[in-house]
């Protein structure tokens, strides 16, 4: 099993439309959750980072499920200019190394 | 532009030749990593250095690569005998790190393309 696991997608949402990400890690030992963004043929970008509390900005919401093991971004009114690719990072305790998972790509259509 | 800058962008080079690329961090950023991204997946971890220290190599990484901070500012990535399977993206970031545990947002830099003929 992957240590970071992601859907590729692509989810091909219209514009307006609410949209859910999840992404699984296996190592329960991890600490630090983070979403970047990637356009394409572009470098990642820090979206967010995830808190043990859940958090929030502006149309982005993510989460963190420690039991389950899963954090998850959700997108509410979705502009075209949110297509990307959400990639997840997790980060175990004590390691200076983060591990991204192979990215969600999301497509936002008129 | 402060940002992480890296150069060459682009690589075209025939299987079996040496490739090397430098990366310049954020100047006040001392951990500094490069990562290898193919299509269609998420970045894949080389190495990290914190200060000039190479402090983790990733087990996938081949001795064909190696990678130097000499003086804890710009790095270099190195590839000898370049196969058709190093054909990718080699990524750059920095951090701004204190304390082991301690993570900080990493910043990436535009990346070089490497294509091995």
């Amino acid at each position: 099993r992957k240590e970071v696991e992601q859907d590729p997608g692509p989810f091909n949402v219209p514009e307006g439309a609410t949209v859910a990400f999840n992404c699984t890690y296996s190592n329960s030992a991890s600490q630090s959750f983070f979403w970047y963004r990637q356009d394409c043929r572009k470098e990642p970008k820090l979206l967010m980072s995830v808190y043990s509390s859940g958090n929030e900005d502006g149309r982005f919401t993510a989460q963190l499920n420690r039991a389950s093991q899963y954090i998850s971004l959700l997108i509410r009114d979705s502009k075209l200019s949110d297509s990307a690719t959400y990639l997840c990072v997790v980060r175990s305790g004590g390691s200076y190394i983060p591990t991204f998972g192979r990215g969600t790509s999301l497509i936002v259509h008129p | 532009d402060t940002g992480v800058s890296q150069d060459p962008r682009h690589k075209i080079t025939k299987r079996g030749q040496n490739v090397t690329f430098r990366c310049d961090p954020i100047s006040e950023h001392n951990r500094l990593y490069w990562y290898r991204q193919t299509l269609g997946q998420g970045p894949e971890f080389l190495t990290y250095f914190q200060n000039e220290a190479q402090l983790e190599k990733s087990r996938l990484l081949s001795d064909r690569f190696s990678a130097e901070r000499p003086k804890g500012s710009f790095s270099t990535l190195e590839i000898q005998r370049t196969e058709q399977g190093d054909s990718a993206m080699y990524l750059c970031a920095s951090s701004l790190g204190a304390g082991v545990g301690v993570y900080n947002e990493q910043f990436f830099g535009p990346g070089t393309r490497l294509t091995v003929l």
